[in-house]
């Protein structure tokens, strides 16, 4: 069966600091791979995502990069974080447009 | 414009119905839907429904689409405490595998 990890599940960091998440996925191949930020109160923010291997997608301008160094890793860095990047962070996989996507448990990071 | 928008909260009497509403923009969205995220959790996928079907009914779940007005709800049937959650419904856009999310709602049940 499919399963998705991502760790570690919360994160506090300094101001200034550098930062990666990382995303794993087992029991699938060559998956679409997502990385979403969730602000306090807030919706959903679509940050990456991946169709392949060191294929990666920015959808808004920001202080983050995605790496995919591997078919089913997907890594979220920030080489000095902000204040702003605060927030729950959650990656995503899909194969088949029918079945959405499946998350992980998410990284609630919080940038002091 | 790839708005998706729901109400913010929705307060119900356990036992009640709980009806959840969304409006998408792009119309040619092929699939709509609808995730739950219990706190400090994840989203899990509940249900998801074409956009050639009216409705779609699984056990206390009901989801309607209204195509002409772009225009998904997701209805709880006697509701329950464990319901208590943010709801989010999705579209996803024609020929991609993107998904936009609406903003969730917060349902909150009391006995």
């Amino acid at each position: 069966s499919q399963t998705i990890h991502q760790w570690p599940a919360t994160l506090v960091q300094p101001v200034g600091s550098p930062l990666s998440l990382e995303c794993t996925v087992e029991g699938t191949s060559n998956p679409n791979l997502y990385w979403y930020r969730q602000a306090a109160g807030r919706g959903l923010q679509l940050l990456f995502y991946s169709v392949g291997i060191g294929q990666i997608s920015s959808e808004v301008p920001q202080n983050l990069s995605a790496s995919r160094p591997q078919d089913r890793q997907f890594i979220l860095s920030s080489k000095k974080l902000l204040l702003s990047d605060s927030g729950f962070y959650l990656c995503a996989w899909s194969v088949r447009r029918a079945y959405g996507y499946t998350f992980g448990s998410g990284t609630r990071l919080t940038v002091v | 414009g790839e708005d998706v928008e729901q109400s913010l909260f929705l307060s119900v009497r356990e036992g009640d119905s709980s009806v959840i509403n969304c409006t998408y923009t792009d119309s040619s969205s092929t699939y709509l839907y609808w995730y739950k995220q219990e706190p400090g959790a994840g989203l899990q996928l509940l249900t998801y429904i074409f956009s050639n079907m009216d409705m779609k009914q699984d056990q206390r779940l009901t989801v309607l689409l209204n195509k002409k007005d772009k225009h998904l709800s997701l209805r709880i049937a006697d509701t329950q405490t464990g319901d208590s959650a943010i709801y989010f419904c999705a579209e996803g856009l024609y020929n991609t595998d993107k998904l936009i999310f609406g903003t969730g709602t917060r349902l909150q049940v009391f006995p």
